[in-house]
């Protein structure tokens, strides 16, 4: 029974169009995260929530909308994609509370063409 | 912010032997310090953790060290094995949210290959 689940898996789009990506968790947290591996690995974070409340925002452009309509939800709006936005997208809970552990979906590859 | 730098970006050993990566934070603050494994093509997963109140924690072939003073921890696998090959990163706790949320500044990770 996955803990956390996102689809899709994979994600191959055109420069200029609009995706989502979907999260869900099971955990029973409050806590759930965007994050992004980019093409050397690194991981950081996007954005966090707490029961469906934006908690950080990194500098993130714009484009990059994510929404909770509930705290088991978490979803990833991109719009005008660009070349630069290839990556793998992470989502992932905790429980709140800070200092414990992050549960992190399989991750979403998406690439801009 | 909080910065986390992680050494070696890649380490080669030999199966049986120690593998070591070290990490270093730049905020004093921080008190929670995970260290996550990522295999080819799958989800980081959590292999151990430890807290700004404990020095050192062990789990099986897996060990953190914490040295607050210095600002540095430390992974210890003993007796590699080639499924320990993968991606490991090192994190720190921002912080600057307390309770609400847990940002965690991973390291830029470290390629471990054991050779059979």
């Amino acid at each position: 029974d996955t803990a956390v689940s996102q689809t899709p898996k994979y994600l191959v789009t055109q420069m200029g169009n609009d995706k989502s990506i979907k999260c869900e968790q099971n955990l029973g947290h409050d806590t759930m995260y965007w994050y992004k591996q980019d093409s050397k690995k690194f991981l950081k974070i996007m954005f966090s929530y707490n029961n469906k409340e934006l908690i950080i925002n990194e500098t993130v452009p714009n484009r990059f909308s994510p929404k909770s309509p509930d705290k088991a939800h978490l979803n990833l709006h991109i719009n005008s994609l660009e070349l630069g936005d290839s990556a793998v997208y992470f989502c992932a809970s905790s429980s709140t509370g800070g200092n414990t552990e992050a549960f992190f979906g399989q991750g979403t590859r998406l690439t801009v063409v | 912010g909080e910065n986390v730098e992680q050494h070696p970006s890649t380490l080669s050993v030999q199966e049986g032997d120690s593998a070591v990566i070290k990490c270093t934070y730049s905020d004093s603050a921080s008190n929670y310090f995970p260290w996550y494994k990522q295999e080819l093509g799958k989800r980081p997963q959590l292999i151990i953790d430890i807290r700004s109140n404990v020095g050192e924690k062990k789990d099986q072939r897996i060990a953190v060290t914490l040295n607050k003073t210095a600002k540095h921890f430390s992974l210890h696998i003993t007796e590699t094995q080639p499924e320990d090959s993968a991606v490991y990163f090192c994190a720190a706790s921002d912080p600057f949210y307390g309770g609400a949320t847990n940002k965690l500044i991973f390291g830029t990770g470290t390629l471990l290959a054991v050779q059979p």
